[in-house]
C-alpha cells in the first residue's frame, strides 16, 4: 500500500539554523500537507499546497517557514531560523483530491529538536 | 469560540468489551468527520471517515456515528483487543474545503488483557 515518507525521522539543530524537512508524498496525489505537534499537545495544521501555490496557512507559519515541491515527488518544509519553540513532530500528509471529502494520509514524522 | 473536544483522561477497559470515545465539536458545521489512530511517536494513522449524511459507518470491528443536531462524533470499538490500545483523534475540516484539518486533543485507549 503506498505511503508518505518523510526524512530525516529525527533532526536536531542549534536555535537559529536552516532546517530542511523532507516529504515524499503519496504517488497521483495532489494536495499537500504539513502539520506539527509539540510533545503532549494537539496535531496542529501548518500549512497545505496545491498546484504549486499555498492554499491555506495557520497563523503559525509566518515567515520563518516556507514550503517547496522541488520536482515532481518531494515536498518539504523549510524553517530559516530556528526557535526553541519549533521543538515538535513534523508530519507531511497527501491527499488525492478526487473530492474535498477524500482522506489526508500522513507520513511517521520528523522530530525536530532545537537545542 | 471554535472548539473540538474529546475526553482527555485515558480510557481504560478490559479485552473484548466494547470501547467508546466521544467527540463534540462547537461552532463548526462540519460535511465530514475523520478518525485516527497514534502511537506515541508516529504519525496519524486514519481510520474511518463520515460524512453529514450518513449517520453511521463501520470498518470491522470499528463503528463511527456522526449526529449534526448533537454536534458529535462516537467511535466505538467492538470486541477490543491489546492491540487496539493508542490515542484516538478526530479531525474536521473547518471550511468543507479540503485545505486543512483541525484535530481534537485525543482520547488515549488502554485495553488490559
Amino acid at each position: 500500500e503506498p505511503e508518505v515518507t518523510q526524512t530525516p525521522s529525527h533532526q536536531v539543530t542549534q536555535m537559529g539554523q536552516e532546517v530542511i524537512l523532507r516529504c515524499v508524498p503519496i504517488s497521483n496525489h495532489l494536495y499537500f500537507y504539513w502539520y506539527r505537534q509539540i510533545l503532549g499537545q494537539k496535531v496542529e495544521f501548518l500549512v497545505s499546497f496545491y498546484n504549486n501555490e499555498i492554499s491555506e496557512k495557520s497563523e503559525i507559519f509566518d515567515d520563518q517557514f516556507s514550503v517547496e515541491r522541488p520536482d515532481g515527488s518531494n515536498f518539504t518544509l523549510k524553517i530559516r531560523s530556528t526557535k526553541l519553540e519549533d521543538s515538535a513532530m513534523y508530519f507531511c500528509a497527501s491527499r488525492a483530491g478526487t473530492g474535498n471529502t477524500d482522506t489526508q494520509y500522513f507520513g511517521p514524522g520528523t522530530r525536530l529538536t532545537v537545542l | 469560540s471554535q472548539k473540538i473536544e474529546q475526553n482527555s483522561e485515558a480510557l481504560n477497559i478490559q479485552e473484548g468489551k466494547t470501547a467508546t470515545l466521544t467527540c463534540n465539536y462547537t461552532n463548526y458545521s462540519p460535511a465530514y468527520l475523520q478518525w485516527y489512530r497514534q502511537d506515541p511517536g508516529r504519525g496519524p494513522v486514519f481510520l474511518l471517515l463520515i460524512r453529514e449524511n450518513e449517520k453511521e459507518k463501520r470498518k470491522e470491528r470499528l463503528k463511527v456515528t456522526f449526529d449534526t443536531t448533537l454536534k458529535q462524533s462516537l467511535f466505538h470499538i467492538t470486541a477490543s483487543q491489546p492491540a487496539d490500545s493508542a490515542t484516538y483523534l478526530c479531525a474536521l475540516d473547518p471550511n468543507n474545503a479540503g485545505n486543512m484539518l483541525t484535530f481534537g486533543g485525543g482520547t488515549r485507549l488502554m485495553v488490559k488483557p
